[in-house]
């Protein structure tokens, strides 16, 4: 089946500028998470959706940053009057909402990522 | 607070020979930990998991990991190395409440012929 899809997969943006970086989880995923992976450095937790409930944004950097997931299934990660250190590549991943068929409920699935370049 | 340290930022080998990258976390509780993969322009890939079951996890590829506790371990290993294994690797450890993934700074894996 479809894994998760995230879009743009790269996007410039000019300082100032907001942007939208779109995912779009595995079907039937109830948890969706954002991550953010600056150069050389592993993933950090963003945000956490439960359905299209925000359990836990303790991971957004700033008041620039916001994320919605207004029907449970899309979410898009928001940034507004970006900074250079934005720059990254922002990461959705979906999890089951239980354990099934040997797939662990704390297993997840990562897109491909969009690469922001702030300039 | 869970946490985990990849001890090699960088780890090169020749093709067919064994692979170690070494994993140290710490956690407060019985942790599930992993290994991710990630090859250039491509998305995570989940290597292997343990979650308080068998302290040796065989996962995709050959590779396999043992928790040990006693070490507060997980390193990762595989027999023989092949060119396709060059790639990033990431120590995971599952953050409690809500089920976050917290990284390791990645080993970068290079396997010359």
């Amino acid at each position: 089946g479809a894994g998760v899809s995230q879009s743009p997969r790269y996007k410039v943006a000019k300082r100032g500028q907001d942007v939208a970086l779109r995912c779009d989880p595995i079907s039937g995923h109830v948890s969706l998470f954002w991550y953010q992976q600056a150069l050389g450095q592993g993933p950090e937790f963003l945000t956490y959706f439960q359905n299209e409930a925000q359990l836990d944004k303790s991971g957004l950097p700033s008041d620039r940053f916001f994320a919605e997931r207004p029907e449970g299934s899309v979410s898009t990660l928001k940034i507004q009057r970006t900074q250079q250190e934005d720059s990254a590549v922002y990461l959705c991943a979906s999890s089951l909402p239980f354990s099934s068929g040997g797939k662990s409920r704390y297993e997840q699935y990562f897109g491909p990522g969009t690469r922001l370049t702030v300039t | 607070a869970q946490s985990v340290t990849q001890l090699d930022s960088h780890v090169s080998v020749s093709e067919g020979t064994p692979v170690l990258l070494r994993c140290n976390y710490s956690s407060s509780y019985s942790p599930s930990l992993f290994w991710y993969v990630q090859h250039p322009n491509k998305g995570l890939q989940l290597l292997l998991k343990y979650t308080s079951a068998a302290t040796l996890v065989k996962g995709i590829n050959g590779f396999e990991a043992e928790f040990k506790k006693s070490e507060t371990s997980f390193h990762l290993t595989k027999p023989s190395a092949h060119m396709s294994d060059a790639a990033e690797y990431f120590c995971v450890v599952l953050s409690g409440g809500y089920n976050k993934l917290i990284f390791g700074a990645g080993t970068r894996l290079a396997v010359h012929p």
